[in-house]
């Protein structure tokens, strides 16, 4: 089965900083990797994903690149602000089909601390 | 639109006890997912349900755990009886039929304490 994992567990940067957490994977079908955003006391929300199909896609502060030959997809947050505070984590996933095989394969998480 | 919910929001056991925890997905949403979180690691797959069918039950830890969704609307995990080790947070979420099925939504979670 897919296997992810994620660097740094835990990461502090200061306020206006950039900040970087990378994952890799295992399973080469996979081709759909989403980022959540989970806040402390709330649900994981789901800020950016990426299909194989592009190598890098863009919202406003943040980005996400995808490198498929090497297995391993990044995001990074730009001029990051307090509320950018909270725990990160990638996941992995292959197609959606008839079979079910899409169920998401989590990394272990990065907890973000923006400085002020 | 309301979103997935989950319910308790934290539940203290003893260790033998039983634990039903409650999850209600998004309406329309076929696909309804278990994972679990426990302290420091990663959100781990349980189950995944395609309307009423368990359509990947790969991830239960044990026959201890028992989830079902009948009509195919909201679900229930049962722990039976609860160890210490089941300790963390379930989370709950759903997606729509086959194309974005794997676009989850996240309910808040149950957090379990097994003492």
């Amino acid at each position: 089965g897919e296997n992810v994992e994620q660097h740094p567990s835990t990461l502090s940067v200061q306020e206006g900083d950039s900040a970087v957490i990378k994952c890799t994977y295992s399973d080469s079908a996979s081709n759909y990797f989403p980022w959540y955003k989970q806040e402390l006391g709330k649900r994981p929300q789901l800020i950016i994903d990426i299909r194989s199909n592009v190598g890098e896609k863009k919202d406003q502060r943040i980005a996400v690149t995808l490198n498929k030959t090497a297995k391993h997809f990044s995001l990074h947050i730009t001029e990051t602000q307090p509320e950018d505070s909270a725990v990160y984590f990638c996941a992995a996933s292959r197609r959606p089909s008839n079979f079910g095989n899409e169920k998401l394969t989590f990394g272990t998480g990065t907890r973000l601390t923006i400085i002020p | 639109e309301a979103g997935v919910t989950q319910f308790p929001s934290h539940s203290v056991i003893e260790k033998g006890q039983t634990v039903t925890l409650r999850c209600d997905p998004i309406s329309g949403h076929d696909n309804l997912y278990w994972y679990r979180r426990v302290m420091g690691k990663e959100i781990k797959f349980l189950l995944h349900f395609v309307k009423e069918s368990k359509q990947d039950e790969s991830g239960m830890p044990n026959n201890r755990f028992l989830a079902e969704r009948t009509g195919g609307t909201y679900s229930t995990l049962k722990v039976q009886p609860a160890e210490l080790e089941d300790s963390g947070v379930y989370f709950c979420a759903s997606s729509p039929p086959v194309l974005w099925a794997n676009v989850l939504t996240f309910g808040a979670g149950s957090r379990l304490t097994v003492l």
